[in-house]
């Protein structure tokens, strides 16, 4: 069975960076193909992609934002690390992480969210 | 970057009818990595449909998905009480993996 679930503060300032940890089971970032993104929705809003590894470190991230953003692997501790600097009040949102393959490209399994809230 | 553009925004319908809700996406897919995603309030988004047309295990078959090109459509033949949620489509062709900006299936 496969489980995700994300960590990280519930509550950042503006200008300060977010770390957000995918703790993951029942499956390995180690087997060929297989990959994590991360996924992110607004209060009310729609769902928003933002940035994605694979097993071979292979990172993908959303253009508009790369610059703020690092994804990060920990296979051994079958972690996934994301990082987004200079954190905004719009960048408030619901924080997903999901499971994803090469050769299935869809996200199957899904964390149940961690809230972030950008407030001074 | 592929925009992905759902239609209608709410639909209102009631129990035991059909919906069809729509995703064109603004460059036409070569590789058909279309997915569909129910979410209720607070859950997180659940897969219905992947490569536009298959049904994810454990998917009630009262769910499809149909499409090519640059027009895809998710079809409930016959309304549960329980499939009133928010519905959104995603590519997986190019990244950045884009989502819709969903529907609202909401009871009439």
């Amino acid at each position: 069975q496969i489980t995700l679930t994300e960590s990280g503060p519930t509550l950042v300032k503006p200008t300060q960076t977010l770390t957000l940890t995918c703790a993951f089971s029942g499956f390995s970032l180690s087997t060929p193909g297989v990959g994590v993104g991360w996924i992110r929705q607004p209060p009310g809003k729609a769902l928003e992609w933002l940035a994605l590894v694979y097993w071979n470190d292979d990172k993908r991230y959303r253009p508009s934002l790369k610059s703020r953003l690092t994804i990060t692997k920990d296979s051994s501790k079958n972690q996934v690390v994301l990082t987004m600097s200079n954190m905004d009040p719009v960048d408030t949102a619901t924080y997903y992480c999901a499971q994803t393959k090469i050769a299935a490209p869809r996200f199957d399994s899904w964390g149940p969210g961690t809230l972030v809230i950008v407030s001074s | 970057e592929v925009v992905l553009t759902q239609s209608p925004g709410t639909l209102s319908l009631s129990p035991g009818e059909r919906a069809t809700l729509s995703c064109r996406v603004s460059h036409i897919s070569t590789t058909w990595y279309l997915a569909w995603y129910q979410q209720k309030p607070g859950q997180a988004p659940r897969l219905l449909i992947y490569d536009a047309s298959t049904r994810a295990p454990g998917i009630p078959d009262r769910f499809s998905g149909s499409g090519s090109g640059t027009d895809f459509t998710l079809t409930i033949s016959r309304l549960e009480p329980e499939d009133f949620a928010v519905y959104y489509c995603q590519q997986f062709d190019s990244s950045p993996y884009t989502f819709g900006q969903g529907t609202r299936l909401e009871i009439k």
